[in-house]
């Protein structure tokens, strides 16, 4: 089974908006409303930000939000802020009964 | 407070195998399934398997099936991981996460593999 599809990386100003896709299939994220989006800092081990496509984990900002699409999930950070900078991961059960991970967008603030 | 902490770095040779640990405080052993996850230099990040609590019933990809084996102490909180007939692509950061609603909330700080001959 391959990694959910992100783009490699993205980039934006502090205050642009930004949008990462994660395309899966329909044995996925288009079957399933566990989906979830991981923040990776340097140095820091993941945190979950986003589960169940959208509920935020607590402390997550509100300029974090998240949704899906058939087979396509999407993390939308508002107002980007230079501590947002790392790597976002998005995540899915499947119809093996297991989780598969996109290969993950790196964002830098410019 | 919920803490994971994972047995320490390990050096293997190809063909060998490494057990690592990982021993929970903080909340109840046993109201919670166990991911373990490993992260390549470059890559994302590579789901491995689950124990589920409700059978105690391991599964895992079908990419480690016939050289991963999950275990857990409940008598010391422990859940392990060992990964038979190591290869130089196996070298990762390989880390167990606690499963909360379907993701992972809380994770180890990680145990660095490096398999080299």
């Amino acid at each position: 089974q391959s990694d959910l599809s992100q783009p490699a990386s993205v980039s934006a100003s502090p205050g642009q908006s930004i949008t990462i896709s994660c395309i899966g299939t329909h044995d996925d994220i288009g079957r399933y409303h566990h989906v979830s989006w991981y923040q990776k800092r340097p140095g820091q081990v993941p945190r979950v930000i986003i589960s169940e496509v959208w509920t935020r984990s607590s402390g997550v900002p509100f300029r974090f939000s998240a949704s899906k699409s058939f087979n396509t999930a999407t993390l939308t950070i508002s107002r980007v802020q230079p501590e947002d900078e790392g790597h976002y991961y998005c995540c899915s059960y499947t119809s093996r009964d297991s989780w598969i991970f996109g290969g993950g967008t790196h964002l830098t603030v410019l | 407070q919920v803490q994971l902490v994972q047995s320490g770095p390990e050096v293997k040779k190809p063909g060998d195998s490494v057990r690592i640990s990982c021993k929970t405080s903080g909340y109840t052993f046993t109201d919670h399934h166990m991911h373990w996850i490993r992260l390549a230099p470059g890559q994302g990040p590579e789901w491995m398997g689950i124990i589920n609590i409700g059978d105690d019933v391991p599964r895992s990809s079908q990419k480690f099936q016939g050289r991963i084996t999950f275990t857990r102490d409940t008598s010391t909180a422990t859940d392990y991981m060992e990964l038979n007939g190591l290869r130089s692509d196996d070298t990762a950061l390989y880390f167990c996460a606690r499963d909360n609603n379907w993701a992972t909330d809380y994770w180890g700080q990680g145990t660095p593999v490096t398999v080299s001959s």
